[in-house]
């Protein structure tokens, strides 16, 4: 079965630090990787996703992710935070087999202060 | 476009009632559909998978008899909460997916049973 673990479960920053959230997984087959984000109050949205391809996967927002398959890693990355990034941010794997379960990761409270 | 609707947004229910949760996508045909739940500073946890044309696949600790999922067409499933218990007070959550590529979430249903 496929799980996936993110590290860091609240990370506070100060507005304008980089970020980088750990996302692993553990799948030995071909998968697809996602990051969402889930403002107060709202819906889950996907930031950004990558299937195949270039390892490094630009999002909206300025985030971006890069994928290396020797790490069975999937971080997250933003070089600059603002208030408006704070939101919970989940880590997302389905594998591309007849199951199409798309498992989360636990997620990670990011607090960015002004 | 990729628009999915969860209706009720929050619903309120006596202890032995059951309460039939909605999901809708809007514009788009839903090969599969997810539903999950998640519990205060939790992630999501998967209760079951329903794809095209067969019975939802449930995950281990779900019971089935008790949380029905009904996925009535490619734009329509149905969670129904049977015999609800204040335990089953949750945040649950629906996505659908077109063929092992991204979903696409509700804004997901409070439930309170008191």
């Amino acid at each position: 079965a496929q799980s996936v673990s993110q590290h860091n479960h609240h990370v506070i920053l100060s507005e304008a630090a980089s970020l980088e959230l750990g996302c692993n997984y553990s799948y030995g087959g071909t998968v697809n990787l996602f990051w969402y984000v889930q403002y107060p109050g709202q819906h889950l949205q996907l930031l950004l996703k990558y299937f195949s391809g270039d390892p490094l996967v630009k999002g909206i927002k300025g985030f971006e992710a890069e994928f290396i398959k020797s790490k069975f890693s999937f971080n997250l990355r933003k070089p600059s935070v603002q208030w408006s990034d704070t939101a919970e941010y989940f880590c997302a794997v389905v594998s591309s087999g007849s199951a199409r379960q798309l498992t989360f990761g636990s997620g990670t409270q990011l607090t960015v202060l002004p | 476009g990729a628009v999915v609707s969860q209706h009720p947004s929050w619903v309120i229910c006596k202890s032995g009632t059951s309460v039939k949760i909605e999901c809708r996508s809007l514009d788009f045909q839903a090969t599969t559909m997810f539903w999950y739940r998640q519990f205060p500073k939790q992630s999501l946890m998967l209760m079951a998978t329903s794809n095209e044309g067969s019975k939802a696949t449930y995950e281990q600790g779900v019971e089935k008899d008790k949380f029905l999922i009904n996925h009535a067409s490619l734009t329509l499933s149905t969670l129904t909460v049977t015999s609800a218990h204040p335990e089953d007070s949750s945040f649950y959550i629906c996505g659908c997916g077109t063929g092992g590529t991204e979903a696409f979430f509700g804004q997901g249903t409070r439930l309170t049973v008191v």
